[in-house]
């Protein structure tokens, strides 16, 4: 299996503009997370799926932050309008059926918007 | 809030010796607890998982212990190697009906050789 598969590795764009960030899980899993990684505050949860469903999205800051999951195999989230504070790595993680235990980590988008 | 704290300094350590990293929380009573290993430029990886009904858990030179009365869990490595320099980061189950994991901030490890 390839692991899981984050689009773009990097993205840089300006104030106001819309960002897609787009994650490919691990074929089977049927958990899917979306974190956020800063210095200041590390790994923060923005939302999870399971089943394809959104179970959590306490996590996202903002009604700037959307996320889908259409199918199994394919989820977004998208920033609009973006702003400089969300300059970040994005990372996507899935999980095996039935449990949130052991998340497989993709490489991660760095987003760095001016 | 609950929150999670581990060693905020980085920590440098002398090939073959054994690294010791702290992972402390509060104001939670996590059913599992997880140590990640995350290398520059690239997603945490998963190393072990250690239940709250058990003390200790090893995994060829990794050993996890889990003090629930402390509310601690510390990472060892043995035999330390330069490959094992990169950030471990601690993960804790938050139970309830929606659990979610909520991480530490990492701390660096380097191994000189």
């Amino acid at each position: 299996d390839a692991g899981v598969i984050q689009s773009p590795r990097h993205e840089v764009t300006e104030m106001g503009q819309e960002v897609t960030l787009r994650c490919k899980p691990i074929s089977g899993h049927d958990y899917l997370f979306w974190y956020r990684q800063t210095m200041m505050r590390g790994l923060e949860l923005l939302i999870y799926f399971n089943n394809n469903v959104p179970i959590d999205d306490s996590g996202m800051p903002e009604d700037r932050f959307s996320a889908k999951m259409p199918n199994a195999s394919f989820s977004t989230l998208k920033i609009q309008p973006s702003e400089p504070r969300d300059s970040a790595v994005y990372f996507c993680a899935s999980s095996q059926p039935g449990t949130q235990e052991t998340q497989y980590f993709g490489p991660g988008t760095r987003l760095l918007v001016l | 809030s609950q929150k999670i704290e581990q060693n905020s300094e980085a920590l440098n350590i002398q090939e073959g010796k054994t690294a010791t990293l702290t992972c402390n929380y509060t104001n939670y009573s996590p059913a599992y607890l997880q140590w990640y290993r995350q290398d520059p430029g690239r997603g945490p990886v998963f190393l072990l998982l250690i239940r709250e009904n058990e003390k200790e858990k090893r995994k060829e030179r990794l050993k996890v212990t889990f003090d629930t009365t402390l509310k601690q869990s510390l990472f060892h490595i043995t035999a330390s190697q330069p490959a094992d320099s990169a950030t471990y980061l601690c993960a804790l189950d938050t139970g309830g009906n929606n659990r979610k994991l909520i991480w530490g901030l990492g701390t660096s490890l380097a191994v000189n050789p």
